[in-house]
């Protein structure tokens, strides 16, 4: 069974950092690409970033890119999420998603919470 | 900030079908496939529906999934309790160069 399990979501002021990870089991994580998803409190989904199987090639969206660095170890299965200059807007649950047929398994998320 | 639009509320009474729509444009949808997703509230979304109409083992034929154009469809037949959650489409944009996510419908059982 694929899981997913995200931690180190927390309560964080604006401009400080935070790193999030994604334990995989159930899968060869080395296989596979892997997502970043966000979701605002009540609002709806928002893609983050993604990483290929190697870790070498990365895509941001642009409300991100250039604060938050993707990045994955194969050899511990776990995915990272390196968030910097965190703004207030950035407020969300965090899901850890793997690409199959693009997304196909969720993690539970974690919650980030940037206070001003 | 959501590329595919979806209308934001279905409803219907048990037994009855629902149908949800997704519109997106040539970038996204027109060129690329489709996924679904269901999310219950406080819970982390479930896929539905891959490569515009397959159904992943475990998810009743009563939900099917149709692309054509820049539009797709879910669809709910055999409308039930348990299918009240909000639905989401998402496909890759190429101009983007990003997983977008439609706006999300939420379905209702009368």
């Amino acid at each position: 069974e694929v899981q997913l399990v995200e931690s180190g979501g927390g309560l964080v002021q604006r401009g400080g950092s935070l790193r999030l990870s994604c334990a995989a089991s159930g899968f060869t994580f080395s296989n596979y690409w892997m997502h970043w998803v966000r979701q605002a409190p009540g609002k709806g989904l928002l893609w983050v970033s993604r990483i290929n199987s190697d870790g070498r090639t990365t895509t941001y969206a642009a409300s991100v890119k250039g604060r938050f660095t993707i990045s994955r170890d194969n050899a511990k299965t776990t995915l990272f999420m390196q968030m910097n200059s965190l703004r207030v807007e950035d407020t969300a649950v965090y899901y850890c998603a793997r690409e199959g047929t693009l997304i196909d398994h969720w993690g539970q998320g974690t919650l980030v919470t940037v206070s001003s | 900030q959501s590329v595919l639009t979806q209308p934001p509320s279905a409803s219907g009474t048990p037994g009855q079908r629902v149908t949800i729509s997704c519109s997106g444009s040539s970038f996204n949808i027109g060129g690329n496939s489709v996924n679904w997703y269901q999310q219950v509230p406080g819970t982390a979304p479930k896929l539905l529906i891959y490569s515009n109409d397959q159904r992943p083992s475990g998810v009743p034929e009563r939900l099917s999934g149709s692309k054509s154009g820049t539009s797709a469809s879910l669809a709910i037949s055999g409308l039930q309790s348990e299918d009240e959650a909000d639905y989401f489409c998402a496909a890759w944009d190429d101009s983007l160069n990003g997983y977008v996510f439609g706006t999300g419908t939420k379905v209702t059982v009368l």
